[in-house]
């Protein structure tokens, strides 16, 4: 079993959708948790970051971990065409590198 | 320079052939990272250097892959004897301390390598 797995899409939505993102993980022991935004050829820029259990919220966006079920997701609201992108989960290792799912490619039509 | 910054941003090359691909990361950050993104794979590790020493060089596919760091700043990533499925675009990223609390990686744009 890979230690993370994405979805990755592709995934469509209107302006103004509710979107989530998901991924889970294999290892019980990771603590710290984060999405990554790509915009078409370039590198990729955190966009949030968890510790641990539950929910983190800025503006319209709002990452949500579950320990229990190993699963971890981001949820955009009122989406943008400006969201458009593709969003990576990532999760940090005891040896110090992150470790990133595969990336699903959203796109929010106007 | 402002950000981290990668070189040659497109590399075209013939399979059996070496190639060099450059970072330079924002300065005084004392970690540097490689992955490689390509089709259907995701974002892979590499290897990572906390000043110019490797503790974790496990992502590296193959001897001939290798990479160098000196004066704990500009890195190489070299890979011999290309082969087609080393096509990818090579990501550098730095961060200021091994990943300091918010796991904030800051990444290039990436060298995009194709073998011919």
């Amino acid at each position: 079993q890979k230690e993370v797995e994405q979805d990755p899409g592709p995934l469509s939505v209107p302006e103004g959708a509710i979107v989530s993102l998901n991924c889970t993980y294999s290892n019980s022991a990771f603590q710290y948790f984060m999405w990554y935004r790509q915009y078409s050829r370039k590198g990729p820029e955190l966009l949030m970051y968890t510790y641990s259990s539950g929910n983190k919220e800025d503006g319209r966006f709002t990452a949500q971990v579950d320990k229990s079920s190993k699963y971890i997701s981001l949820f955009i609201r009122d989406s943008q065409p400006s969201d458009s992108a593709t969003y990576l989960c990532a999760i940090r290792r005891s040896q110090g590198n992150l470790i990133f799912g595969k990336g699903t490619k959203l796109s929010v039509k106007p | 320079g402002a950000g981290v910054s990668q070189s040659p941003s497109n590399k075209v090359t013939e399979k059996g052939k070496d190639v060099e691909l450059r970072c330079d990361p924002i300065s005084g950050h004392t970690a540097l990272y490689w992955y490689r993104q390509s089709l259907g794979q995701g974002l892979e590790f590499l290897i990572y250097f906390q000043g110019n020493s490797a503790p974790d060089k496990s992502g590296l596919p193959s001897d001939r892959f290798s990479a160098e760091r000196t004066g704990g700043s500009v890195s190489t990533l070299t890979i011999q004897r290309t082969q087609q499925e080393d096509s990818a675009v090579y990501l550098c990223a730095s961060s200021l301390v091994q990943l300091g609390f918010t796991g904030e990686l800051f990444f290039g744009e990436g060298s995009r390598l194709t073998v011919l």
